[in-house]
């Protein structure tokens, strides 16, 4: 089974630019999570999905901050403008539902720096 | 406001040791209480995971002890091993949703 995958792996831009980071769940999997893990720290969930809906996006920065999760698959982050605090690694997990809890899968990351 | 307070930051343990990780939360609508392993440039895995009606679970070396009347929970790793080197997180969700990390320890486990 393909696990969850993401790309970039690195980003390095300047503050001010935008950014957008890639996921792809694993097959199946109904629900999709963005975490931002900086260094230091654990992971802090920005934004969870049920299929192409919201459930929770209490701690994402909306004002640069946007996610979709367009067809209930694939899933987009961006950032813009970027600012110096946004480095970090971003972190994209997967479960298969949200009726109990299942085991979160967890990406690579995307480990973003911000100049 | 941090939700789940974890405790050491590092941990120096010799092989065969016993390692043990604490955390303490809060928020008693939390219902579950999951551990995650993490190596440098990976993503976090499930390591085991508790539910508040039990007070302790074990998993091969790894054992969870839960203290609901505390609100405290821990990771106990028995005879560390060099390949356990890796960050510990602990985490509290409730609702099937809304996961709230620890900020993690650092185990290096000295062959």
């Amino acid at each position: 089974e393909a696990g969850v995958a993401q790309s970039p792996r690195y980003k390095i831009i300047e503050k001010r630019q935008s950014v957008a980071f890639w996921c792809n769940p694993i097959s199946g999997h109904a629900t999709l999570y963005w975490y931002q893990q900086i260094l230091g720290q654990g992971p802090k969930l920005l934004i969870q999905f049920q299929n192409n809906g919201v459930v929770d996006d209490s701690q994402l920065p909306k004002d640069r901050f946007s996610a979709e999760r367009l067809k209930g698959v694939d899933s987009t982050l961006k950032i813009q403008p970027a600012k110096l605090e946004d480095s970090a690694v971003y972190l994209c997990a997967s479960s298969s539902g949200l009726m109990d809890y299942n085991e979160q899968f967890f990406g690579p990351g995307t480990r973003l720096t911000v100049l | 406001q941090q939700q789940v307070k974890q405790s050491p930051q590092s941990l120096i343990v010799q092989k065969g040791g016993i390692s043990i990780i604490n955390c303490a939360y809060e928020n008693t609508a939390f219902d579950y209480f999951p551990w995650y392993q993490q190596f440098p440039g990976k993503g976090p895995a499930l390591l085991i995971a508790i539910r508040p009606d039990v007070s302790e679970k074990k998993e091969g070396r790894f054992t969870i002890s839960f203290n609901k009347s505390a609100k405290q929970f821990s990771l106990h790793i028995m005879d560390s091993q060099p390949g356990d080197s890796a960050t510990y997180f602990c985490a509290a969700s409730m609702d099937f949703n809304k996961f709230y990390f620890g900020s993690g320890t650092k185990l290096n486990v000295k062959p």
